[in-house]
Parts: structure tokens; sequence; C-alpha cells
């Protein structure tokens, strides 16, 4: 069974600001790994995703995210927010069959001006 | 392309009635469709799973009989919450996996806020 963690449940950065996300992850598979962004009041929508290929993925709005594989990790980085950025961010990992989809608690990031 | 979208997006009913949630894939086949839960301020609760056309697969904890599951074509599943009561008042997202972009990526409808009174 898989498991994510994510230990920032609450991320303040000041607009204009660099911000990393942190995500690790646990499975005894190998995994797949994606990012989504939650605004207020609405579903999900996936910001980027780690299949295979390239560990540093590149996603929607400037986000990029890095695998890593020996610390079990998948950090978000996007080295310059804005303040629609401001949103809930959840980690998820599933098997490589894309089933057994678990999500992480959710960090939110609040963008300060 | 891969829109999943969700009716009603908003719904209050007296306690005691049944209220059904579409879930419908505009522009791919969803082979598997999923319903979560999601608490004020907290992550999403995987509720089930549905492949078309088989009985939903439930997570320990939720009454099959609460959240009746209909998934009979590859573009909707229902989710109907019988008896609501309002603790089952919450925020319900379906999202589904199918023909349409790369394996295993779940995408997601905009949601429904349901309050029972």
């Amino acid at each position: 069974a898989q498991s994510v963690t994510q230990l920032d449940s609450q991320v303040p950065v000041f607009e204009e600001a660099p911000v990393e996300l942190r995500c690790n992850y646990s499975s005894s598979v190998s995994v797949y790994l994606f990012w989504y962004v939650q605004y207020p009041n609405q579903g999900l929508q996936l910001l980027l995703k780690y299949l295979s290929g390239s560990t540093l993925v590149k996603g929607i709005n400037g986000f990029e995210a890095e695998f890593n594989k020996s610390q079990t990790s998948f950090h978000l980085r996007k080295p310059s927010v804005h303040i629609s950025d401001t949103a809930e961010y959840f980690c998820a990992v599933s098997d490589n069959y894309g089933q057994n989809f678990v999500f992480g608690p959710g960090t939110r990031l609040s963008v300060l001006p | 392309g891969a829109v999943v979208s969700q009716h009603p997006s908003r719904v209050i009913c007296k306690s005691g009635t049944s209220v059904k949630i579409e879930c419908r894939s505009l522009d791919f086949q969803a082979t598997t469709m999923f319903w979560y839960r999601q608490f004020p301020k907290k992550s999403l609760m995987l509720m089930a799973t549905s492949n078309e056309g088989s009985k939903a697969t439930y997570e320990q904890g939720v009454e099959k009989d609460k959240f009746l599951i209909n998934h009979a074509s590859l573009t909707l599943s229902t989710l109907t919450v019988t008896s609501a009561h309002p603790e089952d008042s919450s925020f319900y997202i379906c999202s589904a996996t199918g023909t349409s972009g790369e394996v295993g990526t779940q995408y997601f409808g905009p949601g429904t806020r349901l309050l029972v009174l």
C-alpha cells in the first residue's frame, strides 16, 4: 500500500518569492506521482505528474517538481509566486497501473501581498 | 480534453430525502470512476471505485446501502445519498480514468456541495 506525507499543512509566502511544497511517499512498488491544486469551492486540477523518464517535471502555471527516488520525495516548486496561486495543494501517488490512488493531507499555500 | 462534469454543483435538501449526483466524462470514455468525499479543510477520502457495468467497490467504513453508486455507461456514474442526514453534508468529488490522457491519471470533476438540513 502507498502513503503520502505533506509535512507542511500551511505555507505563507510573500508575492514574487520562491516556494517549495514538500511531499514524501512510501511504497513497496513503483509509483506514479501527482500534484493537484484545489481553489476554494472547486474540484481538483492536475498541476503535473511523474510517470517515467526525466525526474524533473514541469507543469502548468510555472510549477515544477522533482522526483527523487532515493529520498522518496516529489517536492513542488515555483520560483516566483502570485496572489492567484493561493490554494490548497495535494500530492498524490498511485501504483504504476494507476490503481491504489492515495492523496496526501494537503498544504495550504497563502500568498501575501 | 479529459473534462469531467458534475451535476448539480450545489444541493440543499431536507433530512430523510435522497439526493442523486451525476458525474460525466464529456470527451472520453471513463472505464473507471471514483467517488471522493472531502470534509472542510481536509484531504479527499476515497469512498468507492466503479468500473463500467460492474458493481462498485466500496472502501472500508463506507455504507453501501447509504451511498448507492451506479456506473451504467462509459460516460456516466451516479452517486445517490439515500435518506440523507445532516452528517452527510459534505463536498463530493468524482474523478475518472479512461481512454483519454495518460495511463493512471485521474481527471476530477468540479465537485458537488451537499447540505442536509
